[in-house]
């Protein structure tokens, strides 16, 4: 199993449609999860964390499910500029060795949202 | 303020050549990674500095690949002999570990587009 798991789409969707993506992650020691967003071209950067209780931030919407090893995004009214890709990222954890403080990144879910 | 600072942006070079990729992380950060991200693997890490200390470098594909950290504000990742196989983007990135914890957020670099020919 890929210790970071996603769906790599794409997801093309109309503006102001709702959109789900998800993720799984095979370390069970994971202790911190995150989303971050590439555009074409460019560096990834944070988007969001994601806590154990979920958390919303505007349009956007994290949940963690640590049962099933399973964190999910959800962007509502889905505008232009959030064509981009979603990447999930989950820190090592002690179990497989390393710094707590590794990533391991998810190759990522591409959204493009059309006019 | 300045981000993460990467040179060159691009480099094509031939097969065989030694290619150094230059990083400056964001000032009073402790920690700096090295990244190569390829459609077929994605973002893979390379190595890692804790207070310029390689920590975990697992992750350097074989012995062509170096990487130093010669003080706070500076690291390079040296190929050579550099392969066709080493194309990909190379990105650094930075993050600070407060005195509370790991503060995890990085943020990553413009990356450097290396093309080996």
């Amino acid at each position: 199993r890929k210790e970071v798991e996603q769906d790599p789409g794409p997801f093309n969707v109309p503006e102001g449609a709702t959109v789900a993506f998800n993720c799984t992650y095979s370390n069970s020691a994971s202790q911190s999860f995150f989303w971050y967003r590439q555009d074409c071209r460019k560096e990834p950067k944070l988007l969001m964390s994601v806590y154990s209780s979920g958390n919303e931030d505007g349009r956007f919407t994290a949940q963690l499910n640590r049962a099933s090893q399973y964190i999910s995004l959800l962007i509502r009214d889905s505008k232009l500029s959030d064509s981009a890709t979603y990447l999930c990222v989950v820190n090592k954890g002690l179990l497989y060795g390393g710094s707590q403080g590794n990533l391991i990144f998810g190759k990522g879910t591409k959204l493009s949202v059309k006019p | 303020d300045a981000g993460v600072i990467q040179s060159p942006r691009h480099e094509v070079t031939e097969m065989g050549q030694e290619v150094t990729l230059r990083c400056k992380p964001i000032s009073g950060h402790n920690s700096l990674f090295w990244y190569r991200q390829t459609m077929m693997r994605g973002l893979e890490l390379l190595i890692y500095f804790n207070n310029n200390v390689p920590i975990d470098d697992s992750g350097m594909p074989e012995d062509r690949f170096s990487a130093k950290m010669p003080n706070a504000s500076f690291s390079t990742l040296k190929i050579q002999p550099s392969e066709p196989r080493d194309s990909a983007v190379y990105f650094c990135a930075s993050r600070k570990r407060s005195g509370q914890g790991i503060q995890e957020t990085q943020y990553f670099g413009p990356g450097t587009r290396l093309l080996v020919l």
